[in-house]
């Protein structure tokens, strides 16, 4: 069975540091990598896609992925309050199949 | 401006009694799918559609049934809901090119079934 990880948190980061998050999964055919940020009782949103090796960065997002060891992660650098949210990995299969992991909990300190 | 929508945003009803949720899309997307979001359990999908008229299974179908007649519109239907369906439901629609790409949700809908 296809599972996605992530470890549920809280989290907590002082306000100007770098936030990790990291998500583990079950599959090496996996293709597509998704981190989504979800502020509380308002709908997932897109903060990143990777599908390669390697890091992706975009302005204080980077996103990396390690298929051998089946893991990605997002660091936040320069965290500021408004980053205080849960932050959703998904994983793509196939054409059709996507799961999501259960999220962490980020909570960023002022 | 591009979107999902949902309706109704909010639902109380009584075990029993059918309802359908909407899902629109004015996006054009070939994909889209229906989830269900509980505390602990996070999201997880219960039905999902790669077109018209193509629906499919996801983790958690059971008590719920869809229909995908238009490519904008993706309904949401318990023929029956039980109090273990209270949760908060969202739509998705993305596009495709030969794999489901980034996922634009809609605002979802809370439902509660006594």
């Amino acid at each position: 069975q296809k599972e996605v990880e992530q470890n549920s948190g809280p989290l907590s980061v002082p306000e100007g540091a770098i936030a990790s998050l990291n998500c583990t999964y079950s599959d090496r055919v996996s293709q597509s990598f998704f981190w989504y940020r979800q502020y509380s009782g308002k709908s997932p949103e897109l903060i990143m896609s990777i599908y390669s090796n390697g890091d992706k960065e975009d302005g204080r997002f980077t996103a990396q992925l390690n298929k051998a060891s089946q893991y990605v992660s997002l660091l936040i650098r320069d965290s500021q309050p408004s980053d205080s949210a849960t932050y959703l990995c998904a994983v793509i299969w196939g054409d059709d199949k996507i799961i999501f992991g259960k999220g962490t909990r980020l909570h960023i300190l002022p | 401006e591009a979107q999902v929508t949902q309706n109704p945003r909010y639902l109380i009803t009584v075990t029993g009694k059918k309802l359908t949720v909407t899902c629109s899309q004015n996006m054009n997307h070939e994909y889209m799918s229906w989830y269900r979001q509980d505390p602990g359990l996070g999201l997880r999908q219960i039905y999902y559609s790669m077109n018209v008229e193509v629906t499919d299974k996801g983790d958690v179908p059971e008590g719920y049934k869809v229909s995908r007649k238009e490519k904008r519109n993706f309904p949401l239907i318990l023929e029956s809901p039980s109090p273990n369906q209270t949760s908060l439901y969202f739509c998705a629609s993305s596009f495709t090119s030969g794999s489901i790409n980034e996922q634009f949700f809609g605002p979802g809908t809370r439902l509660t079934v006594l």
